[in-house]
C-alpha cells in the first residue's frame, strides 16, 4: 500500500526557518517524481515545488528563493527546508507522488505550518 | 495559464445530478483532472486526463472537456459527495494550476 506521511510542521516566527518532511512507503520511490502543495486555513490548493527522479527541481514563484525541495532515495523521503517564513506560509502542506505524467493519486494527510510571533 | 472552476458552490439534495465546470484560460487538451477534498482530508483524484476515472472511482463520476471547457458531473449525489472539488492542468507545468474549487453543498 501507497502511503506518504509529512512530519515536521509546527510553530515558526516570521523570518524563521522549519523543515517538513514525507516519509513514503509501499512503492519504489526513487523511481517517482514528488511534490509539495499547500491549503491555507479557508483557501485553495497551491503548488509549490517538484523534484523528479533526476533531481530536475523548480518553485512557484511564490517560494521561489526562500523554499529548498529535496529528495534522499536511500531514506525514501522528500524535504521541504522553509526559510525565511512569513505569515502568509501558514497553511497544511501536502508531499503528493506525480503520476499520470503530472496529476497526483497519491497523498499524505498534511503537516500544519503556523508563522506567527 | 488560469483554470476558473463555476459556480463556487452548488447547493444541491441527494439523489440530484451535479454539473461543475472548470474553465483554462488557454487550450489544454485534454490535460485535466478533478479532485475532491472534504475538511481535514487530503485531495483525492477521481478523474484524470478529463475522463478517465481513478482507481476506485465509482460510475456516477464522470469528466468531460477538451480544449478550454471541461465539466465534472455526479450522477446523482450520495451523501458522502458533498465535499468540495478542484480541477489541476498538467498541459504547461511547472507550474501545476489548481482552479479555485466548487464547493457542493447539501440544500
Amino acid at each position: 500500500e501507497v502511503q506518504l506521511v509529512e512530519s515536521g510542521g509546527g510553530l515558526a516566527q516570521p523570518g524563521g526557518s522549519l523543515r517538513v518532511s514525507c516519509a513514503a512507503s509501499g512503492f519504489t520511490f526513487s523511481s517517482h517524481s514528488m511534490i509539495w502543495v499547500r491549503q491555507a486555513p479557508g483557501k485553495g490548493l497551491e503548488w509549490l515545488s517538484y523534484i523528479t527522479t533526476g533531481s530536475h527541481i523548480d518553485y512557484a514563484d511564490s517560494v521561489k528563493g526562500r523554499f529548498t525541495i529535496s529528495r534522499d532515495n536511500a531514506k525514501n523521503s522528500l524535504y521541504l527546508q522553509m526559510n525565511s517564513l512569513r505569515a502568509e506560509d501558514t497553511a497544511v502542506y501536502y508531499c503528493a507522488r506525480i503520476d499520470y505524467g503530472g496529476f497526483f493519486e497519491y497523498w499524505g494527510h498534511g503537516t500544519l505550518v503556523t508563522v506567527s510571533s | 495559464l488560469v483554470l476558473t472552476q463555476s459556480p463556487a458552490t452548488l447547493s444541491l439534495s441527494p439523489g440530484e445530478r451535479a454539473t461543475l465546470s472548470c474553465r483554462a484560460s488557454q487550450s489544454i487538451s485534454s490535460n485535466l483532472a478533478w479532485y475532491q477534498q472534504k475538511p481535514g482530508q487530503a485531495p483525492r483524484l477521481l478523474i484524470y486526463d478529463a475522463s478517465n476515472r481513478a482507481t476506485g472511482i465509482p460510475a456516477r463520476f464522470s469528466g468531460s472537456g477538451s480544449g478550454t471547457d471541461f465539466t465534472l458531473t455526479i450522477s446523482s449525489l450520495e451523501p458522502e459527495d458533498f465535499a468540495v472539488y478542484y480541477c489541476q492542468q498538467r498541459y504547461n507545468w511547472p507550474p501545476f494550476t489548481f482552479g479555485g474549487g466548487t464547493e457542493v453543498e447539501i440544500k
